[in-house]
């Protein structure tokens, strides 16, 4: 198993502004993703980054509004940029089973935006 | 494409009664299937997996799940609820081959009454 942590936790912003998420993950891995949770919704994947390459979105989601940067094999970012009140969320970071099936989840970031 | 139907977004059982929970899901090849939980203000945690084999598998917590091919059926179950298993529960798919993200369904809550 993988053990993921993230920072911050939460954090309440203001509409307009900028914030990035930090994704540690405690062993070297090849695959993370990183997901949003809305409000009583199920878990959407913004994309999945790899290191060493840019990072692959999902439909609907760009890079302009979400940049990863992957710049290690245990380590990962995702900014929320010109935040409006529309991306107030759980954002997650996962990491793929080194087995291939599943993944690691970590705790996530509750995101208010004001 | 793959894709998971939860049926009954909220279940609500006694204490001590069976847990059943719902999950169909489409795939063109044969899936990875698994069942997270997501207990509240959590990230979420791996319960239980179906990856080849056994069809029945048991996972943490007292919950098993049974992966039937001919009703694309991967039911959740725990013969005797406990309160702390109030939560949130997630079926998801991946297909079996390359780094494939998962493909979660949207959720049932489950509440336990005394």
């Amino acid at each position: 198993s993988a053990v993921i942590s993230q920072k911050p936790s939460r954090d309440i912003c203001q509409r307009g502004t900028s914030l990035t998420i930090q994704c540690q993950v405690d062993s070297q891995v090849t695959m993370m993703f990183w997901y949003r949770q809305q409000p009583g919704q199920s878990l959407t994947l913004i994309a999945t980054a790899n290191q060493g390459s840019e990072a692959t979105y999902e439909s609907g989601f760009v890079i302009d509004k979400f940049p990863i940067s992957r710049p290690n094999l245990t380590f990962s970012t995702l900014t929320v940029s010109n935040m409006s009140p529309e991306d107030s969320s759980i954002y997650l970071c996962s990491v793929e089973d080194t087995g291939g099936a599943g993944e690691y989840f970590g705790p996530g970031t509750r995101l208010t935006v004001t | 494409a793959q894709s998971v139907t939860q049926l009954g977004s909220h279940v609500s059982v006694s204490e001590g009664a069976l847990v059943l929970l719902r999950c169909n899901y489409s795939s063109s090849v044969p899936p990875y299937l698994f069942w997270y939980v997501q207990y509240p203000n959590q990230g979420l945690q791996l319960l239980l997996k179906y990856t080849t084999g056994a069809t029945l598998v048991k996972g943490i917590n007292g919950f098993e799940a049974e992966f039937k091919k001919s009703e694309t059926s991967f039911h959740l179950t725990k013969p005797s609820a406990h309160m702390s298993d109030a939560a949130e529960y997630f079926c998801a798919v991946r297909r079996p081959s390359g780094n494939t993200p998962l493909v979660f369904g949207k959720g049932t809550r489950l509440s336990v009454i005394a």
